[in-house]
């Protein structure tokens, strides 16, 4: 039983198009995050969400949209796609925001924008 | 603001030979460290972690890492590489300044020579 999963694990699409990636996970945690790595592998949060309440929206473009529809779910919403968004986007979770343990990582969601 | 830095994006050792991965940190406050590793194609997983209780953590495969104050480092290593432990590994840290913010490094690539 996966604990953080992500859908789809790959998206190819045009540029200008709209996507959504969908994160679960089982582990009853509070907090949940996305991230973004880059093609140099380096991690730069997005966002996240501690039991549907965002608390923290980095310097992202608000063509993405987060939405928590509970504390189990955080799903990303991407409008009017560029090529500068193609990249690998985690999920990740953990017990709650003031949590001092590890993130629990899903697989990843390889997108790719032509 | 607490943050990690990694020396080295890439790092080459022989198979049994002595890994060592840098990472320094900054923090005004106790921190909480990490060290997780990435295989091609997957999320992170934790390796260890320092929560204070002991400056010397062990983690899995064999990988170890010292807490060192006066040094402000929390240096990764395994007293004999394995072909296996090729992959990326990224130190982070918790940030408990009340960001609620779970900060990577830069990311360390270990390529393990046959």
């Amino acid at each position: 039983d996966t604990a953080v999963s992500q859908t789809p694990k790959y998206l190819v699409t045009q540029m200008g198009n709209d996507k959504s990636i969908k994160c679960e996970q089982n582990l009853g945690h509070d907090t949940m995050y996305w991230y973004k790595q880059d093609s140099k592998k380096f991690l730069k949060i997005m966002f996240s969400y501690n039991n549907k309440e965002l608390i923290i929206n980095e310097t992202v473009p608000n063509r993405f949209s987060p939405k928590s529809p509970d504390k189990a779910h955080l799903n990303l919403h991407i409008n009017s796609l560029e090529l500068g968004d193609s990249a690998v986007y985690f999920c990740a979770s953990r017990l709650n925001r003031r949590d001092t343990g590890e993130l629990f990582f899903g697989e990843g969601s390889r997108l790719t924008v032509l | 603001a607490q943050s990690v830095t990694q020396l080295g994006s890439h790092v080459s050792v022989s198979e049994g030979a002595l890994v060592l991965l840098r990472c320094n940190y900054s923090s005004s406050v106790p921190p909480y460290l990490f060290w997780y590793v990435q295989y091609p194609n997957q999320g992170l997983q934790l390796l260890l972690k320092y929560t204070s209780a002991a400056t010397l953590v062990k983690g899995i495969n064999g990988f170890e890492a010292e807490f060192k104050k006066s040094e402000t480092s929390f240096h990764l290593t395994k007293p004999s590489a394995h072909m296996s432990d090729a992959a990326e590994y990224f130190c982070a840290v918790s940030d408990t300044s009340g960001t609620y913010k779970y900060i990577f490094g830069t990311g360390t690539r270990l390529k393990v020579l046959a």
